[in-house]
């Protein structure tokens, strides 16, 4: 079964850092496109990052780029995400998620989320 | 790009069709449009991609159409537990982004 587990999630202050992983199983971890995308629940989704199979090229959305670092490890068949100076406004549940087919929009497989929540 | 769907509630009854549309800004690949559904407290489902393409295990009550900028989700014979929050999806390369829709409420 196609699985991904997202960790790391909590409260932190403005400013904070928290490091977020996700666990896959059930597939070639190495062969696919990943991503991370938020929701704050009641709004819809926010794309967040995206990672090329081997690891070598990274992008972000406007709101992130410069703070969050989106990563891999194939070996351990995990995703991360760290995220630095952290703002209210990141405040979200945040899924990992597997790109099914590079070229084509189809986000196949979601985890079921980690919360993150940034207050004083 | 922004997507803009409507409408932005709708109530039917059981056994009826759904037709949920999503629009545009401005034309883009088709391959980047996609459908998903998400029911309270859970993640979004992949239900079409590339615009009419049903993704894995979809049962063929939903279907995806469109072009340009106007895109449909249609959904026959509608069951109770199709209740959900329906939303479609984009892709731009500059700067990069996957937008999503504001979402289409189904209730049944």
């Amino acid at each position: 079964e196609v699985q991904l587990v997202e960790s790391g999630g909590g409260l932190v202050q403005p400013g904070g850092s928290l490091r977020l992983s996700c666990a896959a199983s059930g597939f070639n971890f190495g062969a696919y496109w990943m991503h991370w995308v938020r929701q704050v629940p009641g709004e819809r989704p926010m794309w967040v990052s995206r990672i090329n199979p081997e690891g070598s090229a990274t992008i972000y959305a406007d709101s992130v780029r410069g703070r969050f670092t989106i990563s891999r490890d194939n070996a351990k068949n995990t995703l991360y995400l760290q995220m630095n100076s952290l703002r209210a406004g990141d405040t979200a549940i945040y899924y990992c998620v597997r790109d099914l087919t590079e070229d084509i929009v189809d986000f196949d497989c979601w985890g079921q989320g980690t919360l993150v929540t940034v207050s004083s | 790009i922004v997507l803009t769907q409507s409408p932005d509630t709708l109530s039917l009854s059981p056994g009826e069709r759904a037709t949920l549309s999503c629009r545009t800004s401005r034309a883009g690949n088709t391959n980047y449009l996609a459908w998903y559904q998400q029911r309270p407290g859970q993640p979004p489902r992949l239900l079409i991609y590339a615009a009419s393409n049903r993704a894995t295990d979809i049962p063929d009550r939903f279907s995806g159409s469109g072009s340009g900028t106007d895109f449909t989700l249609t959904i026959d014979r509608l069951e109770p537990d199709d209740s959900a929050i329906y939303y479609c999806q984009h892709h731009t390369g500059s700067p990069p982004d996957y937008p999503f829709g504001q979402g289409t409420k189904l209730e049944i």
